[in-house]
């Protein structure tokens, strides 16, 4: 049973520059959520997504955006980036909507 | 205001010492609790996690929590550690269904 599952590894972008993010979900799930972890601090939840809608927001902005597809599988964008962006970006995938399994994250470095 | 401290960032133990790493949380109600564990660069795993009921959970990897609800507290424990555990261990509050809100972490260090 694959887990959650993330790509790209690691990607170097450009302050300006427009980002995408991918995420599949453990076999099962219905629900995504997205959080940035800053180096050496928790993470912080920036949204889920659950039947293809956004259904809670963590305080970020609007130039953080997802979608969720059909098959449950997710993305994040982040437009206009800024070098605070950098950062681990985690996906977790839910059944119960409460316990979440995260993937092993996106390493964005915004120069 | 929501949240969940944990109140060391760094401890260092010997190997096969126990190990107690604490927990705080601050909800209007008591929320669903979980403890994570990170090494470095990758994702989280979940270690256990508290819904309701016994108040002393199994995780995995031999590591146990114990929910206080008089001392709001959630703390993890591992009778023995071996030097594989060394990471970072995440403590996190849940009761929307949705956000995870996370402590700061605990980053463990384990002596030969």
């Amino acid at each position: 049973d694959a887990g959650v599952t993330q790509s790209p590894t690691h990607l170097i972008k450009t302050r300006g520059q427009q980002v995408t993010l991918r995420c599949s979900p453990k076999s099962g799930h219905d629900t995504v959520s997205w959080y940035q972890q800053a180096l050496g601090q928790g993470p912080q939840f920036i949204f889920q997504y659950y039947e293809e809608e956004e259904r809670q927001r963590g305080n970020f902005p609007d130039r953080f955006s997802g979608h969720q597809f059909p098959n449950y599988s997710s993305e994040l964008n982040v437009n206009a980036l800024l070098l605070g962006d950098s950062a681990l970006y985690l996906c977790a995938s839910s059944s119960d909507g409460y316990t979440q399994y995260f993937g092993p994250g996106t390493r964005l470095t915004v120069l | 205001a929501q949240s969940v401290t944990q109140p060391d960032i760094h401890i260092t133990v010997s190997e096969g010492a126990s190990l107690e790493l604490r927990c705080n949380y601050s909800y209007g109600a008591t929320p669903y609790l979980f403890w994570y564990v990170q090494s470095p660069g990758q994702g989280l795993q979940l270690l256990l996690k508290y819904f309701s009921g016994d108040t002393l959970v199994q995780g995995i990897k031999g590591f146990e929590a114990e929910f206080k609800r008089s001392q709001s507290s959630f703390n993890l424990r591992k009778p023995s550690v071996h030097w594989s555990d060394a990471a970072e261990y995440f403590c996190a509050g849940n009761n929307q269904g949705g956000k995870l809100i996370f402590g700061q972490g605990t980053e463990l260090s384990v002596k030969p």
